[in-house]
């Protein structure tokens, strides 16, 4: 599971109220993501982060929020959750395959969220 | 805006035979090819990648890259029912830490 852990795994939250969906890495990634997946829609990034401070909008960014205050840990909020923030939430990080070949990434096992 | 197409599915094949997996990107500058399986329910697992044009194999799995024809591929050979699941493509450019998924193609295996 390349050191990654998500939490909670499942939560069940009402219109309007904040939601913050932690990731914790334990080896020291420099890049970490936020991933939604939703039927028909496949995996699409949210925002991801590049190291301590430093992260950057995705696909979908409109209505969420990100904070890495120290390298293990990345924060999404919700600020004021919907309904159509409803959705399976995955994190990942990523590991160089060197020689300029790209990166891998790997997820975390995810958060079921529903917004009621 | 980056695409990468895959057939829903789903991907009917009896047990033992070969499953082809297809995908399709628009960036040309694309340089890194992955497979990612994934369990209903569960979070989705890195198989396989290929960044040369030409086939590279891994056990049953083959994945063959034609970066001319913006096609990458996954067979499976000899399919077993374990091996049902969903699969994504996700492609990455050169330099870049981000990567583009298909909406994934779901296989079947049947005994």
């Amino acid at each position: 599971d390349a050191g990654i852990t998500q939490s909670p795994r499942h939560k069940v939250t009402e219109t309007g109220t904040p939601v913050t969906l932690r990731c914790h890495q334990t080896e020291n990634h420099r890049y970490m993501y936020w991933y939604r997946q939703d039927p028909g829609h496949g995996l699409r990034l949210i925002h991801y982060s590049y190291g301590v401070k430093d992260t950057d909008k995705g696909e979908v960014s409109d209505g969420y929020s990100v904070s890495r205050s120290k390298t293990e840990d990345f924060l999404l909020t919700l600020e004021s959750a919907t309904s159509s923030q409803t959705s399976v939430y995955f994190c990942a990080i990523s590991e160089s395959l060197g020689q300029g070949n790209g990166n891998i990434q790997y997820f975390g096992a995810g958060t079921r969220l529903s917004v009621l | 805006q980056k695409e990468v197409e895959q057939n829903s599915g789903p991907l009917s094949v009896p047990e033992g035979a070969i499953a082809s997996l297809n995908c399709t990107y628009s960036d040309r500058g694309s340089q890194s090819f992955f497979w990612y399986r994934q369990y209903s329910g569960k979070s989705p697992e890195l198989i396989m990648f290929i960044y040369s044009n030409g086939d590279k194999e891994d056990g049953r799995f083959t994945a063959q890259l034609n970066k001319a024809s913006q096609y990458v591929s996954l067979l499976i050979r000899d399919s077993q029912p374990s091996d049902s699941a969903t699969y994504l493509c996700a492609v990455s450019g050169a330099g870049s830490y981000q990567l583009t998924f298909g909406k994934g193609t779901k296989l079947s295996v049947i005994p």
